[in-house]
């Protein structure tokens, strides 16, 4: 039973560039969540997704971030115009089709971006 | 808004010390509460689930409570080994399940 898989797990990209972050969660689990972890800091709750649905995105900057989670295929974040305060851990995580309310949530190994 | 805090920041002490890692949160509305671990570089590892019913949770060498009424949890790992040390993140779930997480507390278990 393969755990929550994130990749690249290493990206870097040179400023204004674009990121695309994926994330599978585990099988069978429909809620995805994304979390960021900037140096020195701890981490914070970007967007909560199901199935082709944005649930939460209250942690989402408001410029060039975006989130999917289409019917078929991972979840992806992608930030356009990256600049170097992106640079910065991402980790997604999922739980189950009951929600994370009440489940504990799976993390993956995250993505480490780094703008240059 | 829900804010959590985690006490000490860091933490070192010698192997086979029993200890106890806090977490303190401002709003008693949860839903439960996560204690993760973090080594350097990785993802997190969830340890122990405790829902807003429950007092406390127990796997292995680690044990943690839950008081909604004064917004307080402890992780109390006995036994310390080296293999423990790590980062120690307190997490409360809110009411669309996201996580909000504390600092964390880094631990060192020397041998």
């Amino acid at each position: 039973n393969a755990g929550v898989m994130q990749n690249p797990r290493h990206l870097v990209r040179r400023r204004g560039q674009e990121a695309r972050l994926r994330c599978s969660p585990v099988k069978g689990h429909s809620h995805v969540y994304w979390y960021r972890q900037l140096p020195e800091e701890g981490l914070k709750f970007m967007v909560y997704l199901q199935k082709e649905n944005i649930i939460d995105e209250s942690g989402m900057p408001k410029e060039r971030f975006s989130a999917e989670f289409p019917k078929e295929g991972p979840s992806i974040l992608r930030i356009q115009q990256v600049v170097r305060g992106d640079s910065a851990a991402y980790f997604c995580a999922s739980s189950p089709s009951t929600g994370g309310k009440k489940e504990t949530q799976y993390f993956g190994p995250g993505t480490r971006l780094l703008v240059l | 808004k829900q804010e959590v805090t985690q006490i000490p920041a860091a933490l070192s002490v010698p192997e086979g010390e029993n200890l106890v890692l806090n977490c303190s949160f401002t709003d008693s509305a949860i839903y439960n509460l996560q204690w993760f671990r973090q080594d350097p570089g990785k993802g997190l590892t969830s340890l122990l689930l405790i829902q807003s019913s429950q007092r406390e949770q127990t796997s292995g060498r680690l044990n943690a409570s839950l008081d909604k009424s004064s917004g307080r949890s402890t992780l109390y790992i006995a036994a310390s080994q080296p293999g423990d040390s790590a980062t120690y993140l307190c997490a409360i779930s809110g009411n669309t399940g996201k996580l909000i997480f504390g600092q964390g507390t880094t631990l060192q278990v020397k041998p």
